[in-house]
C-alpha cells in the first residue's frame, strides 16, 4: 500500500558538516511533501512544503540556505541540512498527501532524529 | 495566521475510563479541516480522527469520537473504553482547505496521555 519512506531514521553527524534526509512516496505520486520539525517534547512545526518541479515555500523564520529542498521528480523529496549545528538537532518528519486536498490520504515519513555534534 | 491550543499537557486516567482531550483553535476560515493525530513513543504519526469543517455530524472511528463546535472553534476528542494502547502523545491539528492543493497542518503543543492498568 501507500506509504512515505524516509531515510535515514537516525543521523549523528559533526558540527559543519552537511546532511541530506530522503522522503520516497510508495505506489503513490507526491506531487507535494510537507517538511516538520520536531523539538524533544514540543510540537510538530511545519518548516517547508515542496512540490514537484518548483522551488520550495518556506515558513516564516525558517532559512532557506541552511534548509535545502529539492523535489526533482513525484516520487523524491529531500532536506538538506547544510552546515549543521547542534541547535539543528532535532526530529525532522515528511509528510504527503495523495491527491489535491484529499486529507484523508495524508501519509507521513517515520522521522529522522538529526544529533550534531 | 491560524493557532491551535491544546491547554492539557499531560492526562492520566485508568484503564476503561472515558477522557476527553480538549483543542481550541482560532481563525476567520470557513472551509478547513481538523484532525486528532496520535505519536507514540515510535513518533510515527497516526491518524485518530479527521472533522470537515462544513460537516456538522461530529466523526466518529470507533472508540475515539469528536465534539466539533464550530462556533465556539472548539474540537475536542473523546476516548471511550481507553486501554494501554493509548497512552500517546495527542495533537490537534488543523489545516485550511485550499481547492488549489493541500495546505500544511498547524499543530497543538500536545497532550500526553497516559493510560493507567
Amino acid at each position: 500500500g501507500a506509504v512515505v519512506s524516509q531515510h535515514p531514521s537516525r543521523v549523528i553527524c559533526k558540527s559543519g558538516t552537511s546532511v541530506k534526509i530522503e522522503c520516497r512516496s510508495l505506489d503513490f505520486q507526491a506531487t507535494t511533501m510537507f517538511w516538520y520539525r520536531q523539538f524533544p517534547k514540543q510540537s510538530l512545526m511545519l518548516m517547508a512544503t515542496s512540490n514537484e518541479g518548483s522551488k520550495a515555500t518556506y515558513e516564516q523564520g525558517v532559512e532557506k540556505d541552511k534548509f535545502l529542498i529539492n523535489h526533482a521528480s513525484l516520487t523524491l523529496s529531500t532536506l538538506t541540512v547544510t552546515s549543521a549545528h547542534p541547535e539543528d538537532s532535532s526530529f525532522y518528519i515528511c509528510s504527503a498527501p495523495r491527491g489535491r486536498g484529499l486529507y484523508e490520504k495524508l501519509f507521513f515519513g517515520s522521522g529522522t532524529q538529526l544529533s550534531v555534534l | 495566521a491560524q493557532t491551535v491550543t491544546q491547554s492539557q499537557p499531560e492526562m492520566s486516567v485508568q484503564e476503561a475510563e472515558t477522557v476527553t482531550l480538549s483543542c481550541t483553535y482560532d481563525t476567520s476560515e470557513n472551509n478547513y479541516y481538523l484532525f486528532w493525530y496520535k505519536q507514540p513513543p515510535s513518533r510515527q504519526m497516526i491518524l485518530v480522527i479527521r472533522q470537515e469543517a462544513y460537516k456538522q455530524q461530529n466523526a466518529t472511528e470507533n472508540r475515539f469520537s469528536v465534539n466539533f463546535q464550530k462556533a465556539a472553534k472548539s474540537f475536542s476528542l473523546k476516548i471511550s473504553d481507553s486501554q494501554l494502547g493509548d497512552t500517546a502523545m495527542y495533537f490537534c491539528a488543523f489545516t485550511m482547505y485550499s481547492g488549489g492543493g493541500a495546505d500544511g497542518l498547524t499543530f497543538g503543543k500536545g497532550t500526553h496521555l497516559i493510560i493507567q492498568p
